[in-house]
């Protein structure tokens, strides 16, 4: 199993400020992903971050609204860039393999005031 | 894409009492997991089960790939198994999990 640091745990951030989450896995992983999680809603995935090239980005999520780095096998960050009280949610790290079992981040809880 | 439904969404039950989640996929699946989210919004795996029946404790899960659907049990629920349950499921190898809505179980003492 891999073991993932995500932090902060939480955040209250003012409108139009950005927040970088930073994402530390324990053991290199090929595939990393970013989840977002809207109060009392699923989960829905905001894209998969690939070393050493852009993010690939789900339908309705947009590299200039959720830049995302990773810079090598182990770490990635996901920016929320200026935030609106609509971008309050749980965003979560991932990582895993479609054939081997899925391990997140304990989340990012934030909310945009 | 692939579709992936939970039922119930809600669930209230007394403590000690047994329940069955079920979740539903609309495609052949490589993996499917099953999450408890706790009050602090952490996930934390229960089983992955593209497959067959694994036990673990007072929890245990079947898969029907076949059939494609994936059930989820609790024994002897305990007031500390209140929270959102979470079944998530891949279609290839890519890694994408695609999640359920989510059943809220409430445990009553």
């Amino acid at each position: 199993s891999a073991v993932i640091s995500q932090k902060p745990s939480r955040d209250i951030c003012q409108r139009g400020t950005s927040l970088t989450i930073q994402c530390q896995v324990d053991s290199q992983v090929t595939m990393m992903f970013w989840y977002r999680q809207q109060p009392g809603q699923s989960l829905t995935l905001i894209a998969t971050a690939n070393q050493g090239s852009e993010a690939t980005y789900e339908s309705g999520f947009v590299i200039d609204k959720f830049p995302i780095s990773r810079p090598n096998l182990t770490f990635s960050t996901l920016t929320v860039s200026n935030m609106s009280p609509e971008d309050s949610s749980i965003y979560l790290c991932s990582v895993g393999m479609g054939t081997t079992e899925a391990f997140f981040g304990q989340g990012t809880r934030l909310t945009v005031v | 894409g692939i579709q992936v439904e939970q039922s119930p969404p809600d669930l209230i039950l007394q403590e000690g009492a047994n329940s069955t989640l079920r979740c539903n996929f609309s495609d052949s699946v490589n993996n499917l997991q099953w999450f408890h989210q706790n009050p602090w919004g952490q996930l934390i795996n229960l089983f992955y089960i593209p497959s067959g029946t694994k036990q673990n404790g007072r929890l245990s899960a079947t898969t029907v790939a076949t059939e494609r659907y994936s059930l989820l049990y609790i024994s002897s629920s305990q007031t500390t198994d209140s929270g959102v349950y979470f079944c998530a499921a891949t279609l290839s190898n890519t890694g994408k999990l695609i999640f359920g809505q989510g059943t809220t179980l409430q445990v009553k003492p």
